[in-house]
């Protein structure tokens, strides 16, 4: 069975630009999260998804964050403009309801410079 | 709010056994798990207990959970140099929805 897939795998980009990431997940699961991994923040979640509408854009950082699922298989994460503190690894996993395990792409590594 | 704190670093020879340990604060936890991250990869998720077993035994893993002291620890036998990489624990809190909230990681280093 094909994981959650994820793409970017790796993006280098000037501060300013716009950055889209792209997160395909698993068939037939429901919710899906973002999460972003830095060394000094560790892993924190910035939006959760169920059935296709955000629940919980708690831990997205700013305004220059946006979160989109427009339907059952796709998500993106947008950053614009770009900063060189957003340099991070995206995760997109998702989960089969709630209450359920929740399964982890390889990630999209940014680097903004 | 809700915490998890795991050590940082762990050193182990190649064949003795690895035990990484971790604390949670959420008295009301559902699902604790643990995730493995080698380098420059996602999280694979490698085990899970549900709060009302005490272990959990999956292969070379096995998964004690002391709900009272709110401790959870993941025992890997005969640790191999492939088994280095970061290991996190991670409490699913009480269901409504997965809100996983991660340790910082304990990076595992298997020397021979």
């Amino acid at each position: 069975d094909a994981g959650v897939i994820q793409s970017p795998r790796h993006e280098v980009t000037e501060m300013g630009q716009e950055v889209t990431l792209r997160c395909k997940p698993i068939s037939g699961h429901n919710s899906l999260f973002w999460y972003r991994q830095t060394m000094m923040r560790g892993l924190e979640l910035l939006i959760y998804f169920n059935n296709n509408v955000p629940i919980d854009d708690s831990g997205m950082p700013e305004d220059r964050f946006s979160a989109k699922m427009p339907n059952a298989s796709f998500s993106t994460l947008k950053i614009q403009p770009s900063e060189p503190r957003d340099s991070a690894v995206y995760f997109c996993a998702s989960s089969l309801g709630t209450g359920n395990t929740i399964y982890f792409g390889e990630g999209s590594w940014l680097t903004v410079v | 709010g809700e915490d998890v704190e795991q050590s940082l670093f762990l050193s182990v020879r190649e064949g003795d056994s690895s035990v990484i340990n971790c604390t949670y604060t959420d008295s009301s936890s559902t699902y604790l798990y643990w995730y493995k991250q080698e380098p420059g990869a996602g999280l694979q998720l490698l085990t899970y207990i549900f709060s009302n077993m005490d272990m959990k035994q999956d292969q070379r893993l096995t998964v004690l959970l002391n709900k009272k002291d709110k401790h959870l620890s993941l025992r890997i036998a005969d640790t191999q140099t492939g088994d280095s990489a970061i290991y996190f624990c991670a409490d699913g809190g009480t269901g409504g929805y997965n809100k996983l909230i991660f340790g910082a990681g304990t990076r595992l280093a298997v020397h021979p």
